[in-house]
């Protein structure tokens, strides 16, 4: 058990759909970033949050966005689903801002319809 | 842009035995990390381990080392004496350092299937 928690383990939704995932970090990191892991797309990273701020930005769609909350736990926002979006998405924390050791959530298993 | 190849979809290698799994990139930068995930039939995505491009010693953690070459990018991955618990998924990264716009690059390779023969 890695302390990172995300909810909710499985998520069923139709196109056109918004949802949110939500992801605890272990306690006292600050850091929080999300990843997407798909067939088609592989495993890529999306968004970074350090202390509340966004610190990094990768592939991550328009449709799609998130925060940390100022309690550290993060949401992950998807609007206007596609089938292409049915993907794992894990969360990960870690310490510190920099390239330390993140500890992975379970992840969350989307589904579009 | 940065790119990570693992040209190995799938490999083998038997108990106690020593494997290799191979990582290239492509950048232009000369400050990056570059890290290794192993993530298992569960899905838990965990780090193997980590090297700084600024660090001429490989990175070693108990049976996994790896061989850094960054004339020729490459990140290779040994595991002595594998183990059954072993067998997962293997996906080389490559991290940026952090841009003057305060913003990095992090990319994943397609991963390399390791199975472990008993």
């Amino acid at each position: 058990d890695s302390g990172v928690t995300q909810t909710p383990k499985h998520l069923i939704t139709a196109t056109g759909q918004r949802v949110t995932l939500r992801c605890s970090p272990r306690s006292g990191d600050l850091s929080v970033y999300w990843y997407q892991q798909s067939l088609d797309q592989g495993l890529q990273f999306l968004i970074h949050y350090y202390n509340g701020e966004e610190r990094a930005k990768g592939n991550i769609l328009e449709r799609f966005s998130a925060q940390q909350f100022p309690d550290l736990h993060s949401e992950l926002n998807l609007s206007s689903l596609e089938l292409g979006d049915s993907a794992l998405y894990f969360c990960a924390s870690s310490a510190g801002g920099g390239p330390t050791e993140q500890y992975f959530g379970p992840g969350t298993r989307l589904t579009v319809t | 842009a940065q790119t990570v190849t693992q040209s190995q979809p799938e490999m083998s290698v038997q108990e106690a035995e020593t494997v290799t799994l191979s990582c290239t990139y492509d950048t232009s930068e000369s400050d990056y990390y570059l890290f290794w995930y192993k993530q298992p039939p569960s899905r838990q995505m965990i780090l193997v381990i980590r090297q700084e491009a600024y660090k001429q010693q490989n990175a070693t953690e108990n049976r996994f080392s790896v061989n850094f070459q960054k004339a020729a990018k490459s990140f290779s991955l040994k595991i002595s004496d594998s183990q059954l618990g072993d067998a997962a998924m293997y996906f080389c990264a490559y991290r940026s350092a952090f841009a003057t716009s305060g913003t990095y690059k992090y990319i994943f390779g397609t991963g390399t299937r390791l199975k472990v023969l008993a």
